[in-house]
């Protein structure tokens, strides 16, 4: 089974901290995503990725970057968080053939 | 751009009894709906998907059906149990990207 792994479950972070969250996947998957989820909104997509140094901005790349140095390794930046990136983040990955493989999600929390 | 409504936010079932979930999308180029399970604490995972080309698929008590005219697709799940309790999400796929509906609890009591 493809294995996306999110480093942390959960982060507390302060308002103005550069946030780091890494997502891993051991299938070597072409495509890797991080998408946002809200109670109401369902999933937004922040940004994603085709290929190794390859990054597209989805709907709501505001306030976030992301790196794709290696093929397995996708990381989503939050710059400086604000209270409101307060939010479950969600990475995924899948090869050519859509259907997503999700990580179990990084519950972040900015105070 | 594409559009995908989710009906309804919250469902409620005896065990046994069926659910469905409904959504609709907005574009018809949309060519492969995905349902998705979120269990509390976890990612989702894929339960059951369909291509624009077919009308209805099984697995054992779940089904989806494709209405392409129409533009919405459902989900039915039969003799309900309390492990079906989640968060499902339907979605569309097109010109390489995602959308989602904004999910369905559906809370199974036994």
């Amino acid at each position: 089974d493809v294995k996306v792994t999110q480093s942390s479950r959960y982060l507390v972070k302060r308002t103005g901290e550069k946030v780091f969250l890494e997502c891993v996947q051991d299938m070597d998957h072409e495509n890797m995503f991080w998408y946002r989820q809200d109670p109401g909104l369902g999933l937004r997509l922040i940004y994603f990725s085709y290929d190794v140094k390859m990054k597209e901005k989805g709907d709501i790349p505001e306030g976030y970057s992301v790196s794709r140095e290696k093929k397995e390794r996708f990381s989503l930046i939050l710059e400086s968080a604000s209270t409101n990136q307060t939010s479950m983040y969600l990475c995924a990955s899948s090869f050519e053939d859509p259907g997503y493989t999700f990580g179990s999600g990084t519950r972040l929390t900015v105070v | 751009g594409e559009n995908v409504e989710q009906h309804p936010s919250t469902l409620s079932v005896q065990e046994g009894d069926s659910a469905v979930i409904k959504c609709t999308y907005s574009d018809s180029a949309s060519n492969y709906f995905p349902w998705y399970k979120q269990e509390l604490g976890k990612g989702p995972q894929l339960i059951i998907d369909i291509r624009s080309n077919v009308g209805e698929k099984k697995d054992q008590r779940i089904a989806v059906t494709l209405n392409k005219t129409a533009k919405h697709f459902s989900l039915h799940i039969t003799e309900t149990q309390p492990e079906d309790s989640a968060v499902y999400f339907c979605a569309s796929y097109n010109f390489n990207k995602f959308y989602f509906g904004s999910g369905t609890k559906l809370n199974v009591k036994p």
